[in-house]
């Protein structure tokens, strides 16, 4: 099973707005809803972000935002500010092979 | 509070095995499936193994699939992972994580531990 596909790294100024893309297949992103995103500071444990696509964990900003469109699923962060600047992982359930796969990272840098 | 203890990471030879451990406090063990997650040195996230509440249901990535198995002992609120036929590739931090729900094909993971640090080289 091969990792679902993301951008090596994004940018934006304070204020902007950025979209982090996942793109997946029929098998995974394509036909469940079961799609995560996670953010990890340096030398930190991955924090869940979005789950189901679209529901943001109690606490977490409501500048973050899931959506999917196809067998491609988004992370968009509104407002950027410099506490955001992290990697960044979609995630996303394989029911065909009962397994998770993770995207390869994207790196997010407030300029 | 939630927390997820690891332990049991070590250097250990190509071919070695090793038994990864995770304590959970905090929570019902029992009423969420769990995982073990990985993340080699400056590399990304990858779901290694996941079990449901009652062991009933369990998961492996195929790039683990027949050297590793997830198990878990309600009773002592832990979690494990016994690795064999290790490989260098295998080398990572290993993550204990707790999933939303009762199976570990639920998701989300919700809490993660710190992770314990396994190395594989002669």
């Amino acid at each position: 099973q091969s990792a679902l596909t993301q951008p090596a790294s994004v940018s934006g100024s304070p204020g902007q707005s950025v979209t982090i893309s996942c793109s997946g297949t029929s098998s995974d992103v394509g036909t469940y809803n079961l799609v995560s995103w996670y953010q990890q500071h340096p030398g930190k444990a991955p924090k869940v972000i979005i789950y189901d696509v679209t529901k943001r964990p109690s606490g977490v900003s409501n500048r973050f935002s899931g959506s999917k469109s196809g067998n491609t699923a988004s992370l968009t962060i509104s407002g950027l500010q410099a506490e955001d600047e992290a990697d960044y992982y979609c995630c996303s359930y394989v029911r065909s092979s009962s397994l998770w796969v993770f995207g390869g990272g994207t790196k997010l840098t407030v300029l | 509070e939630v927390q997820l203890v690891e332990s049991g990471g070590d250097l250990v030879q190509p071919g070695g095995s090793l038994r990864l451990s995770c304590t959970a406090s905090g929570f019902t063990f029992d009423d969420h499936a769990m995982h073990w997650v990985r993340q080699a040195p400056g590399k990304g996230l990858e779901w290694v193994s996941g079990i449901s509440w009652n062991s009933g249901g369990i998961g492996h990535a195929d790039s683990v699939k027949g050297r590793f198995a997830i198990s878990r002992d309600n009773s002592k609120n832990s979690l494990f992972l016994q690795m064999s036929s290790l490989r260098a590739e295998d080398t990572a931090l290993y993550y204990c994580a707790r999933d939303w729900g009762y199976d570990f094909w639920t998701g989300p993971i919700d809490y993660w531990g710190q992770g314990t640090l396994v190395t594989v080289s002669s």
